[in-house]
């Protein structure tokens, strides 16, 4: 079985620019997570779906940050504009439930100059 | 929000020897997870373990939900074990929904 699945995997950008990271949960899942992992500040959840309804977004840092899942199959975060301090490695997860084990998918790494 | 806690934040080993890596926890959980990042930055899932003890192979895992710790066991450790080892738990449902608060990790490194 596939597991989740992230685009891009590195993703090199300049300030100001649009960034859209994409993400496919593993099938049959109904819950997605999308992580954010910095130096300083480790790994930190910005936002879950249940059901493709967004859940809980409190984590995420600002309104330059969006997230839709417009499937099951499907979810993406952007980035509008993109900062230097936006730079980190974003996770995707999915679960069966809000409430089991979380798979983490390989993750993109975000490098904003 | 819950705390999490793990100890050593460091450990070297030489090939074979055997370790025990500790997260504390400051509430109740309804889901606590041990992850392996590889060199390549990959989260590996290792046990899911909100309660009770499982084994896989050389690892195993303890978690004592009364007294909010869990201890995970490597044991014949080999270099591939190196990377960051990483707790993270599910607080309580109401107040931290379906979250998971990562501690700090452990940075375990197996030379041969």
């Amino acid at each position: 079985d596939a597991g989740v699945i992230q685009s891009p995997r590195h993703e090199v950008t300049e300030m100001g620019q649009e960034v859209t990271l994409r993400c496919k949960p593993i099938s049959g899942h109904n819950s997605l997570f999308w992580y954010r992992q910095t130096m300083m500040r480790g790994l930190e959840l910005l936002i879950y779906f249940n059901n493709n309804v967004p859940i809980d977004d409190s984590g995420m840092p600002e309104d330059r940050f969006s997230a839709k899942m417009p499937n099951a199959s499907f979810s993406t975060l952007k980035i509008q504009p993109s900062e230097p301090r936006d730079s980190a490695v974003y996770f995707c997860a999915s679960s069966v439930n809000r409430w089991n084990e979380q798979f983490f998918g390989p993750g993109t790494r975000l490098t904003v100059l | 929000g819950i705390q999490v806690e793990q100890s050593p934040p460091d450990l070297i080993l030489q090939e074979g020897a055997n370790s025990t890596l500790r997260c504390n926890f400051s509430d109740s959980v309804n889901n606590l997870q041990w992850f392996h990042q590889n060199p390549w930055g990959q989260l590996i899932n290792l046990f899911y373990i909100p309660s009770g003890t499982k084994q896989n192979g050389r690892l195993s895992a303890t978690t004592v939900a009364t007294e909010r710790y869990s201890l995970l066991y490597i044991s014949s450790s080999q270099t591939t074990d190196s990377g960051v080892y990483f707790c993270a738990v599910g607080g309580d449902r109401e107040t931290s929904g379906s979250r998971l608060t990562f501690g700090e990790g452990t940075q375990l490194t197996v030379n041969p």
